[in-house]
């Protein structure tokens, strides 16, 4: 997406810590998203964060949010080989109805 | 729990044909959104509606048309296909003004030969 950046991969070990960056661009998002993307499938929303938060922790996912330098992380703490897949952040845009504007996407790795 | 419905889930059409997609959002869902995402591309949307209006409109071709029918379901239909349009198309939904999420359905894949 050209205005979200994402590094394009990302190979850990089993049991190992992830951590996907994003950079976007709109500070008056409000809210910001991680979607995970298995081979063939469709869009799952994994977790979201309010801008006025700085962290959210969910079972094995933490985010962190640096609204200052627009920049998000996914945490993917004891990472799977069921964890392998693409990683999308996205804002949302365009006023009441929130098209959503994805990153490039981060090809994740789990090996053994 | 219901979730959003696409059809066909594969299509293949030759250049120049028509194809039109099927998107049924999830029970009392009012705004739908369609993406495309090409080949290890990032989703990037078209269209959405919401109460059957044109919300929002995106990188949709002048070739392409959709519309949100009184029972919510939306089509999108796309004329003189071209190689390009090979791609995933995702229908998503989502609830009433105010709700977060959009969930998307499991796409459909068209493939132009």
């Amino acid at each position: 997406g050209e205005d979200v950046e994402q590094s394009l991969f990302l190979s850990v070990r089993e049991g190992d810590s992830s951590v996907i960056n994003c950079t976007y661009t709109d500070s008056s998002s409000t809210y910001l998203y991680w979607y995970k993307q298995e081979p063939g499938a469709g869009l799952q929303l994994l977790t979201y964060i309010f801008s006025n938060m700085d962290m959210k922790q969910d079972q094995r996912l933490t985010v962190l949010l640096n609204k200052k330098d627009k920049h998000l992380s996914l945490r993917i703490a004891d990472t799977q080989t069921g964890d392998s897949a693409i990683y999308f952040c996205a804002e949302p845009k365009g006023g009441g109805y929130n098209k959503l504007i994805f990153g490039a996407g981060t090809r994740l790795a789990v090996h053994p | 729990a219901a979730g959003v419905i696409q059809s066909p889930r594969h299509l293949i059409k030759e250049k120049r044909e028509t194809a039109t997609l099927k998107c049924y959002p999830i029970p009392r869902h009012d705004t739908v959104y369609w993406y495309q995402q090409g080949p290890g591309q990032d989703p990037q949307f078209l269209i959405s509606f919401y109460e059957k209006m044109q919300s929002d409109k995106g990188s949709i071709p002048d070739r392409f048309s959709a519309q949100q029918f009184s029972d919510y379901h939306s089509e999108l239909n796309m004329s003189s296909l071209e190689l390009g349009d090979s791609a995933l198309y995702f229908c998503a939904s989502s609830a009433p003004r105010g709700e977060l999420e959009q969930f998307f359905g499991p796409g459909t894949r068209l493939t132009v030969l």
